[in-house]
């Protein structure tokens, strides 16, 4: 399968201001883009999703965004708070082999009080 | 609130031991997954299991043995493992229907450690 690149690797923030992840795919089956959260010594969380056929979703401080013609997906955080601090990674799952998801590299976020 | 549990937490074994990892829900998911986690790395799938059947391997070397009892369990049975397979073993499922892609609820895994 082919990759999808996230950026950036690591991200601080301060608290209340606003963190953004780009996450950039190349495969035209792309359907189904996933977030997860990952806390140290954790297991990934899944904290948002969007199908191809959506272009925004939001889930009160997070919201997830959809460029199919550019191919670039994004999770925007706002507000952030010290407990936002983890790995995020993206994913991507495809029309043509079901329940394989292909993750991101993943960022790490810190926010600083 | 893990609604996907996945026992032993911690595992220790030497390169002769044969070990499994047992992962278990309660959803009425149809889609069980077995990934491998190293630090600072996403999990790399290897396994899935669409009711009751493999449907996916990801090339996983066969001293990994997946197993699916039912609907509700998914086995990793170990055998033969090399100091590199030492990882975080994570289980996920989902809702098995059709070719629509579901979101997948991970455990907290198993840490292995192949002495």
């Amino acid at each position: 399968g082919e990759n999808v690149e996230q950026h950036p690797s690591t991200l601080s923030v301060q608290e209340g201001d606003s963190a953004v992840i780009k996450c950039t795919y190349s495969d035209s089956a792309s359907n189904y883009f996933p977030w997860y959260k990952q806390e140290l010594g954790k297991r990934p969380q899944l904290i948002i999703d969007i199908r191809s056929n959506v272009g925004e979703k939001k889930d009160q401080r997070i919201a997830v965004t959809l460029n199919k013609t550019a191919k670039h997906f994004s999770l925007h955080i706002t507000e952030t708070q010290p407990e936002d601090s983890a790995v995020y990674f993206c994913a991507r799952g495809t029309t043509d082999s079901w329940g394989k998801l292909q993750f991101g590299a993943g960022t790490q976020v810190v926010v600083t009080p | 609130d893990t609604e996907v549990t996945q026992t032993p937490k911690h595992l220790v074994m030497g390169m002769t031991n044969k070990k499994s990892l047992k992962c278990e829900q309660h959803m009425g998911h149809r889609a069980m997954y077995w990934y491998k986690q190293k630090a600072k790395k996403p999990p790399e799938l290897m396994f899935v299991y669409s009711y009751e059947k493999l449907s996916i391997n990801e090339s996983v070397p066969s001293r990994f043995s997946p197993e699916c009892p039912n609907s509700s369990l998914l086995n990793l049975h170990l055998h033969a493992l090399q100091p590199e397979d030492s990882a975080l073993y994570l289980c996920a499922s989902s809702q098995g229907s059709g070719q629509i892609n579901q979101p997948q609820h991970f455990g907290d895994g198993t840490r292995l450690s192949i002495l």
